[in-house]
């Protein structure tokens, strides 16, 4: 079935600090992409998508790129801010009988510390 | 400039208990999701409704309930809750088109004891 693997945590890194949280995919089709974040206390908020291969999705200084030759949609961010601590989750959207269905990673927490 | 809005945030059940959760949306959005989320397993979709009167099940149906009775509402329904029902439950919603993105709520935490 269709499934979504995250690596996992917690990452802790020092502010400054490269960050990239691998995110793989299982699908019979072409799904979209993306990555939701999760501050503390709030609910999953969208931060970057891509809806097809080769995409680059891209918001506050994250990046991820749809790589369909090895199903993968990593996380990037040149320098992580404490801002940045949170939860994030990747997930795909595919047709599944007619609905579109979304399946989400187990998320990793990211810890940046001063 | 509200977007979604579940009631109650926080709530402490009885074993056997009902209760009912509460998902609101002002975007005129079609499609309203409930997950449920677990340590370690991410967000499991339970029930899910593509418009107003109708709704289907999702990864984890089974001890809840759920009715679309306004397009803007989408309730969740525990009609004996259990232990295993702890979690934190999020709401989401989504205009019907291909490709447009999922609003979610602030998420209400249950515990069952």
């Amino acid at each position: 079935g269709d499934s979504v693997t995250q690596m996992e945590g917690p990452v802790t890194l020092s502010e400054e600090a490269f960050l990239t949280i691998n995110c793989t995919y299982t699908a019979t089709g072409y799904p979209s992409l993306f990555w939701y974040v999760q501050y503390p206390g709030e609910g999953l908020q969208l931060l970057l998508k891509a809806t097809k291969a080769d995409d680059k999705g891209s918001n506050k200084g994250f990046e991820a790129t749809y790589r369909k030759e090895t199903t993968s949609f990593h996380l990037e961010k040149g320098s992580v801010q404490v801002s940045d601590s949170a939860v994030y989750f990747c997930a795909a959207r595919m047709n599944s009988g007619g609905y579109q269905k979304v399946t989400f990673g187990t998320g990793t927490k990211l810890q940046v510390i001063p | 400039n509200a977007g979604v809005t579940q009631t109650p945030k926080f709530r402490v059940l009885k074993t056997g208990q009902s209760m009912t959760l509460l998902c609101a949306q002002d975007m005129n959005h079609e499609y309203m999701y409930w997950y449920r989320q677990d340590p370690g397993m991410g967000l499991r979709l339970i029930h899910y409704s593509v418009g107003e009167g109708t709704t289907a099940k999702g990864e984890v149906p089974d001890g809840y309930n759920v009715s679309r009775l306004k397009k803007q509402n989408f309730l969740l329904g525990l009609e004996s809750a259990a232990p295993s029902q702890t979690s934190v439950y999020f709401c989401a919603s989504r205009a019907g088109q291909s490709n447009t993105e999922a609003f979610f709520g602030q998420g209400t935490r249950l515990t069952v004891v």
